[in-house]
């Protein structure tokens, strides 16, 4: 079956316009994640939906970021008025969740990625 | 909250040799330890995991071991190939949290 897909794939935007990330997750899965990666780096927690709330923001780095995921599948991640350090490449990642989430024992499947560049 | 380190952020083997990166976290209620590589332009792929009620897990070439005693879990790779040069990432989990190592570049020389 398909696997996580991400568009575009490659975004160049100027400093101060919006932008907006879309992800399509693994169908059935119903926990989704988004990550930041900058150049040579670690994977960053950016916000994570259960269904389409999402419980955790709390990676978010300013209020310029937000996300929402609507029908439990795809979601869009918008960044307003980009700055330079925004540049990075986004990856999405969804989780099915079965049985008791508290237990974590899911399997997370990334995406290829955006990578924005704001020049 | 969690903290992941990871050793060594930069590895280079010969063709056939044995590789190993390791990982250590902080929250001793982490219960899944994922592995994944990171080739050039795509996202990380998950190539093996552990979960906290196992000490080690072996699938082919690749091995993963768990001390949770210590808080720390390695990565094994033996007769290692250059398809294996890539980035690895380790991951500890609680709940819905990952955290992520930095990652390991790996090079295998041919």
């Amino acid at each position: 079956g398909a696997g996580v897909s991400q568009s575009p794939s490659n975004k160049v935007t100027e400093k101060g316009k919006d932008v907006e990330l879309r992800c399509d997750p693994i169908s059935g899965h119903t926990a989704l994640y988004w990550y930041r990666q900058s150049l040579g780096q670690g994977l960053e927690f950016l916000i994570y939906f259960q269904g389409n709330s999402a419980p955790d923001k709390s990676g978010l780095p300013s209020d310029r970021f937000s996300a929402e995921r609507t029908g439990g599948s795809v979601s869009t991640l918008t960044i307003q008025r980009t700055q330079q350090e925004d540049s990075a490449v986004y990856l999405c990642a969804s989780e099915r969740l079965a049985g008791v989430p508290s237990r974590g024992y899911n399997e997370q499947f990334f995406g290829p990625g955006t990578r924005l560049t704001v020049l | 909250g969690e903290n992941v380190e990871q050793h060594p952020s930069t590895l280079s083997v010969q063709e056939g040799d044995s590789a190993v990166i390791k990982c250590t976290y902080s929250d001793s209620a982490s219960n899944y330890f994922p592995w994944y590589k990171q080739e050039l332009g795509k996202g990380p792929q998950l190539i093996i995991d552990i979960r906290s009620n196992v000490g080690e897990k072996k699938d082919q070439r690749i091995a993963v071991t768990l001390n949770k005693t210590a808080k720390h879990f390695s990565l094994h790779i033996t007769e290692t190939q250059p398809e294996d040069s890539a980035v690895y990432f380790c991951a500890a989990k609680k709940g819905q949290n990952f955290v992520f190592g930095p990652g390991t570049r790996l090079s295998v020389l041919p």
